[in-house]
């Protein structure tokens, strides 16, 4: 079975702190995405990352950044928190998609207050 | 932004029942079609992708892809309480641009 692991499953932080949100998946996954998920807005896609090192954004990266530096790991970043990023932030990880399958699965997720 | 379109619910059938989940899409350059189910408090997990016009089953779900009319749906058969959960629909557009529906609630009744 895939596991996503997620560094956090509540966490709660002040305006203006810098917030690490760590993701680990076991399944030597290419592809490793960040999605938030709000009640009537559904997952919407933070960043996304194909490669070590390499980094898509989404379709919200604004005051997010990412970092690759191993495969299995995929970190999420806030850069100066602020009250509209609560949320709950999901991770997912999937296969490569040289073998035509784009299928993702998520992690437990990590719900975010920021006060 | 790519629009998919659930019907919030609650839909709520009864046991032993089919449910029957529609998701609609707003671009023609969709490619994969993907259904997850998240139970309250929990994360999506998936249940079924489908690639290609038709239908696909897998046990007591199938998924049905329409292009043409640019719709996917999900029936599940024999209906359990344990299926009660919200059911997203994810589409991906182009490379890799995924959307994901609000989802629909569903509640089997005992």
């Amino acid at each position: 079975d895939v596991k996503v692991t997620q560094s956090s499953r509540y966490l709660v932080k002040r305006t203006g702190e810098k917030v690490f949100l760590e993701c680990v998946q076991d399944m030597d996954h290419e592809n490793m995405f960040w999605y938030r998920q709000d009640p009537g807005l559904g997952l919407r896609l933070i960043y996304f990352s194909y490669d070590v090192k390499m980094k898509e954004k989404g379709d919200i990266p604004e005051g997010y950044s990412v970092s690759r530096e191993k495969k299995e790991r995929f970190s999420l970043i806030l850069e100066s928190a602020s009250t509209n990023q609560t949320s709950m932030y999901l991770c997912a990880s999937g296969p490569s998609w040289e073998a035509g399958t784009y299928e993702q699965y998520f992690g437990p997720g990590t719900r975010l207050t920021v006060t | 932004q790519k629009e998919v379109e659930q019907n919030s619910g609650p839909l709520s059938v009864p046991e032993g029942a089919i449910a029957s989940l529609n998701c609609t899409y707003s671009d023609r350059g969709s490619q994969s079609f993907f259904w997850y189910r998240q139970y309250s408090g929990k994360s999506p997990e998936l249940i079924m992708s489908i690639y290609s016009n038709g239908d696909k089953e897998d046990g007591r779900f199938t998924a049905q892809l329409n292009k043409a009319s640019q719709y996917v749906s999900l029936l599940i058969r024999d209906s359990q309480p344990s299926d009660s959960a919200t059911y997203l629909c994810a589409v991906r557009y182009n490379f890799n641009k995924f959307y994901f529906g609000s989802g629909t609630k569903l509640n089997v009744k005992p």
